[in-house]
Order: C-alpha cells, then sequence, then structure tokens
C-alpha cells in the first residue's frame, strides 16, 4: 500500500535528544523528507536526503536512513520548547507526488 | 518563509458553492503541487503541474480542476462544494520535477 507509517507521539525534556521514527513503503522512493508543522502554520522543510545515502546532518538534526527495512529516522538533539511541533515524513512516489505519515506531535517539556 | 505565497488565508463558503485559491511558486520553480489536509484523511496529494502542463493526479475529485499560467502561478477551483471539502490546501513548489518541495502557508477552506 502506500502508507507512510509514523508514531503518533513523543514527549521528551527540554536538553534531550528527540528521536522520530518513520517507515516507508517505496524502495524507489528518490527523496525522503521531513516536514515540521506549529499549531495554525504551513509546513516547514527541515531536512530531506537522497535515498542513496545512510545519513544526512544538519546542525541539531541528523538523519538515518536504511535502506533495507525502510526506515528513516530524525533524531533533534538539545530539544527546545520551540521544536514542540508535528513532523511529518514523506517520501516522495512516481517521481514527484509526495506520501506523507500521519505525523508526530513532539511535545518538550521545560 | 518558503518563498511560496497562497491566497486567500481563510475562506468561509456555502454548500454547492465554487471558490478560487491561487498559489505563486517560488522564482524559478517550474513545478507546482496541491496537497489537500483535512484530519480524517491526513495530508493528500490532488495534482502536480509543471511548466504549464498537468503532470500527475492523485486523489482528486472530479469537482476540482487547477491550471498553472503562463506566469507560473496556479489556480485550485473546486466546485459543488460538500462540508467534507472543509481543509486546509497547500500549494508547493519545487525547481523541477525531482527536487524538494516547497510549501506555502495555506488556504483554510471552510464550508458550511
Amino acid at each position: 500500500g502506500e502508507d507512510v507509517e509514523q508514531s503518533l507521539f513523543l514527549s521528551v525534556r527540554e536538553g534531550d535528544s528527540s528521536v522520530i521514527n518513520c517507515t516507508y513503503t517505496d524502495s524507489s522512493s528518490t527523496y525522503l523528507y521531513w516536514y515540521k508543522q506549529e499549531p495554525g502554520a504551513g509546513l516547514q522543510l527541515l531536512t530531506y536526503i537522497f535515498s542513496n545515502m545512510d545519513m544526512k546532518q544538519d546542525q541539531r538534526l541528523t538523519v538515518l536512513l536504511n535502506k533495507k527495512d525502510k526506515h528513516l529516522s530524525l533524531r533533534i538533539a538539545d530539544t527546545q520548547t520551540g521544536d514542540s511541533a508535528i513532523y511529518f515524513c514523506a517520501e516522495s512516489k512516481d517521481g514527484n507526488k509526495l506520501v506523507f505519515g500521519a505525523g508526530t506531535i513532539l511535545r518538550v517539556k521545560s | 518563509d518558503s518563498g511560496v505565497t497562497q491566497t486567500p488565508k481563510h475562506l468561509i463558503t456555502a454548500t454547492g458553492q465554487r471558490v478560487t485559491l491561487r498559489c505563486s511558486p517560488r522564482s524559478g520553480d517550474l513545478s507546482v503541487y496541491w496537497y489537500q489536509q483535512s484530519l480524517d484523511q491526513g495530508l493528500q496529494f490532488l495534482i502536480q503541474y509543471y511548466n504549464g502542463e498537468e503532470r500527475a493526479k492523485g486523489n482528486i475529485l472530479e469537482r476540482f480542476s487547477a491550471q498553472q499560467f503562463p506566469d507560473l502561478h496556479s489556480e485550485l477551483n473546486l466546485s459543488s462544494l460538500e462540508l467534507g471539502d472543509s481543509a486546509l490546501y497547500f500549494c508547493a513548489s519545487s525547481v523541477g520535477l525531482v527536487y524538494e518541495q516547497y510549501f506555502g502557508p495555506g488556504t483554510r477552506l471552510t464550508v458550511t
């Protein structure tokens, strides 16, 4: 099927690392994405990884890709209260459209 | 700010009506995508245009149509509106056909 799956909720303490997991379906996906959505706002592209990479680091964000298991994770180091949001994993299918997961609500406790 | 603009920000209309949502892509982007976000369906791809031509269709209803104009802005037309069409409609753009997509702030449509 087309389902991209994510855990629905994650709660962490400020300063800790957050790890949000995702499994996708299409081994031919060119790009895999992480988007952030704050309440009442649009989707902010956080980072993306090409399917031929295993890891990508961008400041506090680390993306790990396990192609064999079709597993993608987003690690946020030193999580801050401003990181509280919904995080969406998405895969590109058929060369162009994005298929999104249901989103993971990240709650950061101070 | 992604550089993608959408108007209007909010739209309230009645069942049976027709509305037009507008999107301006980032400067230089040729590809425009439309997505619908609703509580029950999540984020769903509707349709893609590339340099004025339709490239891909997703779960777009027959009552919905879109086009991309020569200046590359795009419009999504929703007609015979039903209560279930209430959702956030996002436009995204990318440089080409297989590149990262940047999303606009969305148009929140409420059908009463």
